[in-house]
């Protein structure tokens, strides 16, 4: 079966520090993977595609390992609004596959 | 301009009804998704088609029976609703395994 694991968290930062997640993922063929953020009784949103090459946007940096299997996800300088739970997915044919997502709390 | 959109928002129910939970979308995708999440917020596929045809039908209780009248709809519906079924319904679209999904804001059905 397709897995992407993540540590649930809660992972409890105060405002201004640098926070990363990661995860895994057991599918090798998978093609595509993204971060997605899901706030709480709220549909998740895609946050930012992940590349082999890494890619940032603004805060946000993402990374492939492809060797590993993992993909990160770094935020620096948190804000209060970054509280959310953040969702690693992987994909390909069949479809996208999430993880449980990672809690993340920033506290002032 | 809602993209993807999902009626009812709530939806409460007593077991043994039949339901329906409606889904549209206007990005012009050729795919649609309904994915379920539970109460531990695991997000699962249920179903996938592009353009209107099945394409994906993963380990879900013939009970539930997508339709997809065209591209833009995809509906769920229900039968013999039981307590287990309670949970959040997401409908989704998306152009390409590659550009990720754009997801409604989701159906939270509550059976009694």
């Amino acid at each position: 079966r397709k897995e992407v694991e993540q540590d649930p968290g809660p992972f409890n930062v105060p405002e201004g520090a640098t926070v990363a997640f990661n995860c895994t993922y057991s599918n090798s063929a998978s093609q595509s993977f993204f971060w997605y953020r899901q706030d709480c009784r709220k549909e998740p949103k895609l946050l930012m595609s992940v590349y082999s090459s890494g890619n940032e946007d603004g805060r946000f940096t993402a990374q492939l390992n492809r060797a590993s299997q993992y993909i990160s996800l770094l935020i620096r300088d948190s804000k209060l609004s970054d509280s959310a739970t953040y969702l690693c997915v992987g994909g390909g044919a069949d479809g996208l596959t999430f993880g449980k997502g990672t809690h993340l709390i920033i506290q002032p | 301009d809602t993209a993807v959109s999902q009626t009812p928002k709530y939806l409460v129910t007593q077991m043994g009804n039949d339901k329906s939970i409606k889904c549209e979308q206007n990005l012009g995708h050729d795919t649609m998704y309904w994915y379920k999440q539970d109460s531990k917020k695991f997000l699962k596929i249920m179903f996938s088609y592009n353009n209107k045809e099945l394409i994906i039908n993963e380990t879900v209780p013939n009970r539930f029976s997508p339709k997809s009248p065209d591209k833009a709809h995809l509906n769920l519906h229900i039968n013999s609703l039981e307590l287990g079924d309670s949970a959040v319904y997401f409908c989704a679209s998306s152009q390409g395994e590659s550009y990720g999904y754009t997801f409604g804001s989701g159906t939270r059905l509550t059976v009694v």
